[in-house]
């Protein structure tokens, strides 16, 4: 399969814990991206990179999220002490250089915080 | 802020019965409007993109339309794997971010 991976798909941690999200993109594709999504809700930007050069984040994004991309191919979303509020589905994906719009989402890790 | 809006919430329809879905949206300066197919438990999966007012795209049984203020996905003749939420998102001039809207969940039934 040589679609955009993610791992875990599914992690439950207490509150407090820190949590960390892998996405390996599609080979070719120089442009990453991570968003956030809630049950009923559509996806929300976390932050983008091209390359290995993160470029763009929301201002939704708190301290205690991090996110690289150090060597431009796998991506990792760190959460530092977690919260209830925390709970969702994280979505990574990735397009091509030449592409604006048409990504390529992987299938998600869903973070329960209990 | 750039925000996106779609109607219905949810829609149901039996096996061949046409519809459309609205996508209301207000962006500084647009870049593209794009439509995404979301089926539960997995990522959104890319249907359109769409650029300029009175732009019209079609796949199968889909056809998304444009206008300054709305884009619409018309659905003819739907079947019951075209069940699914799907997904308006809006990408202003300038930025890479999408901003997406809560989604159409549509079912069709035989």
């Amino acid at each position: 399969d040589t679609g955009v991976s993610q791992d875990p798909r599914h992690k439950i941690t207490k509150r407090g814990q820190n949590v960390t999200f892998r996405c390996d993109p599609i080979s070719e594709h120089n442009r990453l991206y991570w968003y956030r999504q809630t049950l009923g809700q559509g996806p929300e930007f976390l932050t983008y990179f091209q390359n290995e050069a993160q470029l763009e984040k929301s201002r939704l994004l708190s301290d205690r999220f991090s996110a690289e991309r150090p060597k431009g191919s796998f991506s990792t979303l760190e959460i530092q002490r977690t919260e209830q509020g925390d709970s969702a589905m994280y979505l990574c994906a990735s397009s091509p250089g030449q592409s604006t719009g048409e990504l390529f989402f992987g299938e998600g890790s869903r973070l329960t915080v209990l | 802020e750039d925000q996106v809006t779609q109607s219905p919430e949810a829609l149901r329809l039996q096996e061949g019965e046409s519809s459309s879905l609205n996508c209301s949206y207000t962006v500084s300066g647009l870049r593209g409007l794009f439509w995404y197919r979301q089926d539960p438990g997995k990522g959104p999966e890319f249907l359109f993109t769409l650029y300029s007012a009175g732009e019209e795209k079609e796949k199968e049984r889909l056809k998304a339309t444009l206008t300054k203020k709305e884009s619409f996905l018309h659905i003819t003749a739907p079947k019951p794997e075209d069940s699914a939420t799907y997904l308006c998102a809006v990408q202003a001039g300038g930025f890479q971010k999408l901003v997406f809207g809560t989604g159409t969940r549509l079912l069709v039934s035989p």
